[in-house]
């Protein structure tokens, strides 16, 4: 069954820690994402990769990293350095092939910072 | 630069009744668009999208939209409301051509309520 997962979907984590929060993909698409949510702002780009061994930036990058050693995986750590980090965070995928270029969007997980 | 404007944060329907979300866009670039639903604590499921072709667009659930150039706009609809309906709905749209690095630009969300 093909799709995306995110875990866990629900993190707790204590001022100062850093916490990298999982995103795995078995559809084969070279492209992957990383958003975050918060009431009321939709959908901002942390990071996203379009081919692996390659990432770049998106808006709100700061205090974040992450990697893309292998195609389906794309792990976001979330630093220290991030001075706000209690959020919804969202990671996709992309498809694309001629006109079709469609985002896919794993369930998400909450981070809550105590 | 690319913007998606969603007016009106919260719509409230009757069951039964039209749900009309609205979407406006500015792109320099002919646009994708989309529209994708969020139920409280899960992931965007996708329930329609324009790239090229015909202008109206039929998704999942009974819901369309349709892209119109002249208005920037690309406005969500469904004929009859259910109370299933009640979630958040995200405009988004996206560059084109095969350079585009296929990066959405999200609108802030509408929540719609469905009265019984």
């Amino acid at each position: 069954d093909g799709g995306i997962t995110q875990s866990p979907k629900y993190l707790f984590r204590k001022e100062g820690q850093n916490v990298t929060l999982s995103c795995e993909q078995n559809l084969n698409h070279d492209a992957m994402y990383w958003y975050r949510q918060d009431p009321g702002q939709g959908l901002r780009l942390i990071y996203y990769s379009q081919i692996v061994n390659d990432f770049q930036k998106g808006d709100i990058a700061e205090g974040y990293s992450v990697s893309r050693e292998k195609k389906e995986s794309f792990p976001l750590t979330v630093t220290s350095a991030q001075k706000n980090p209690t959020a919804f965070y969202l990671c996709a995928s992309r498809f694309k092939r001629g006109s079709t270029d469609t985002q896919y969007f794993g369930p998400g997980t909450r981070l809550t910072v105590l | 630069a690319q913007s998606v404007t969603q007016l009106g944060s919260h719509v409230s329907v009757s069951e039964g009744a039209l749900v009309l979300l609205r979407c406006n866009y500015s792109s320099s670039v002919p646009p994708y668009l989309f529209w994708y639903v969020q139920y409280p604590n899960q992931g965007l499921q996708l329930l329609l999208k324009y790239t090229t072709g015909a202008t109206l667009v039929k998704g999942i659930n009974g819901f369309e939209a349709e892209f119109k150039k002249s208005e920037t706009s690309f406005h969500l609809t469904k004929p009859s409301a259910h109370m299933s309906d009640a979630a958040e709905y995200f405009c988004a749209v996206s560059d084109r051509g095969g350079g585009s690095q296929g990066n959405l630009i999200f609108g802030k969300g509408t929540k719609l309520s469905v009265k019984p």
